[in-house]
């Protein structure tokens, strides 16, 4: 099955830093999704992403298809970024998603 | 994601208990998911509902039991759980057929004593 890896684990911010979280997947897909999970369980939608950019506020993301990797940019870090971060692509079915293991991002003030 | 709603946010529960998990979604969304996730890992496919029919069971332990009464709605039906089912399990929809973005929930919150 499609193997999904993300980088880095853990991160530590101050408050206004940038960051680029990266994910790599071993198949091609047909679908790629960026969630934050924060402290309180809630599982949050960032970006659906197969190829290309988007950009959300201080957020964008950008997913090369042919070389098997999306990127997440947060600019301007702020303490409620915190949470983890997950990558999410579609098995070859297209039936269920498959979760990198997430990074972990710390942001204090 | 707040337009999937599921209920209740929190549960305890005994070994023996019978409860119920609910998700809801009015989005028009014709497939419904539940994931379960242990802390500080992902979430993990445990059933997949397409158009109100069962398509996917993960190898999940008959002590789980799904239903979808309607295309709004779907339920996890919970007996004689283990401790190590205590775990935050999140429900998600999506438009329809494959590789369409999936919305989740705020999920339960589970603990078995």
């Amino acid at each position: 099955g499609i193997q999904v890896e993300q980088s880095p684990p853990d991160l530590i911010l101050q408050e206004g830093a940038n960051s680029t979280l990266r994910c790599n997947f071993s198949d091609s897909v047909n679908n790629l999704q960026w969630f934050h999970q924060n402290p309180w369980g809630q599982l949050i939608n960032l970006f659906y992403i197969p190829s290309g950019t988007k950009q959300n506020g201080r957020l964008s993301a950008t997913t090369v298809a042919t070389e098997r990797y999306s990127l997440l940019y947060i600019s301007s870090s702020q303490t409620t970024d915190s949470g983890v971060y997950f990558c999410a692509v579609h098995n070859q079915a297209g039936t269920a998603l498959i979760f990198g293991k997430g990074t972990t991002l710390s942001v204090s003030s | 994601d707040t337009e999937v709603t599921q209920t209740p946010k929190h549960l305890v529960m005994g070994m023996t208990n019978k409860k119920s998990l609910k998700c809801e979604q009015h989005m028009g969304h014709r497939a419904m998911y539940w994931y379960k996730q242990k802390a500080k890992k992902p979430p993990e496919l445990m059933f997949v509902y397409s158009y109100e029919k069962l398509s996917i069971n993960e190898s999940v332990p008959s002590r789980f039991s799904p239903e979808c009464p309607n295309s709004s709605l779907l339920n996890l039906h919970l007996h004689a759980l283990q401790p190590e089912d205590s775990a935050l399990y999140l429900c998600a929809s999506s438009q329809g057929g494959g590789f369409q973005p999936q919305h989740f929930g705020d999920g339960t919150r589970l603990s078995i004593l």
